[in-house]
């Protein structure tokens, strides 16, 4: 178990541009979220892949924001056109196959995005 | 939709003083708790969780919690508070009867004091 893996960890970038974030779960996870937090907030659910599959998406997330994961391994999510509100650490979350929604989740340790 | 409210931020206890941190959910269903800790420059990882069976559940340091289904509160506790527990807990809940997203509360600080 190597645990959840989260490139970069840092990320600056100015206003306007595009920016990509990568996770690598756990290998026999078949689960993996996107969160962002913030300062002084838990953190706040983006999206949640079962496999390849993208089961479920934050109404809160804009048109900007975009994950994919393609063959059901490591996720992407993609930033278009970055905002300063869009500063925030993302985690990336994965959990084992179990029945019902009791598995835990393992995070990486997050990407913290900085947009000047 | 289901909902987690920590009331306090911060909680400031001396060492091998008890602690308690407070948790209480919203949900029209029936739900899993679970309780997270980051400490320091680290990520998040699971402390204990609540699935089914015994309402109360203990970490292998020294935690418990108790889900209590009246009270709508999953409570964490500590008798004896050391140094390294200074972390930010939260407690999160997700729906029982299938895949739903885990919805976070926003935290607790716990600043143990030497």
């Amino acid at each position: 178990d190597t645990g959840v893996s989260q490139n970069p960890r840092h990320k600056i970038t100015k206003r306007g541009q595009n920016v990509t974030f990568r996770c690598d779960p756990i290998s026999e996870h078949n689960r993996l979220y996107w969160y962002r937090q913030t300062l002084g907030q838990g953190p706040e659910f983006l999206t949640y892949f079962q496999n390849e599959a993208q089961l479920e998406k934050s109404r809160l997330l804009s048109d900007r924001f975009s994950a994919e994961r393609p063959k059901g391994s490591f996720s992407t999510l993609e930033i278009q056109r970055t905002e300063q509100g869009d500063s925030a650490m993302y985690l990336c979350a994965s959990s084992a196959p179990l029945v019902g929604a009791g598995s835990p989740l393992h995070f990486g340790n997050g990407t913290r995005l900085t947009v000047t | 939709a289901q909902s987690v409210t920590q009331l306090d931020s911060q909680v400031p206890v001396f060492e091998e003083a008890p602690v308690e941190l407070r948790c209480n959910y919203s949900s029209s269903v029936s739900v899993y708790l679970f309780w997270y800790v980051q400490y320091p420059n680290q990520g998040l990882q699971l402390l204990l969780k609540y699935l089914s069976g015994s309402t109360l559940v203990e970490s292998i340091n020294g935690f418990e919690a108790e889900f209590n289904k009246s009270q709508t509160s999953f409570h964490l506790r500590k008798p004896s508070v050391h140094i390294s527990d200074t972390a930010e807990y939260f407690c999160a809940v997700t729906y029982s009867g299938g895949y739903q997203k885990v919805t976070f509360g926003t935290g607790t600080k716990l600043q143990v004091i030497p």
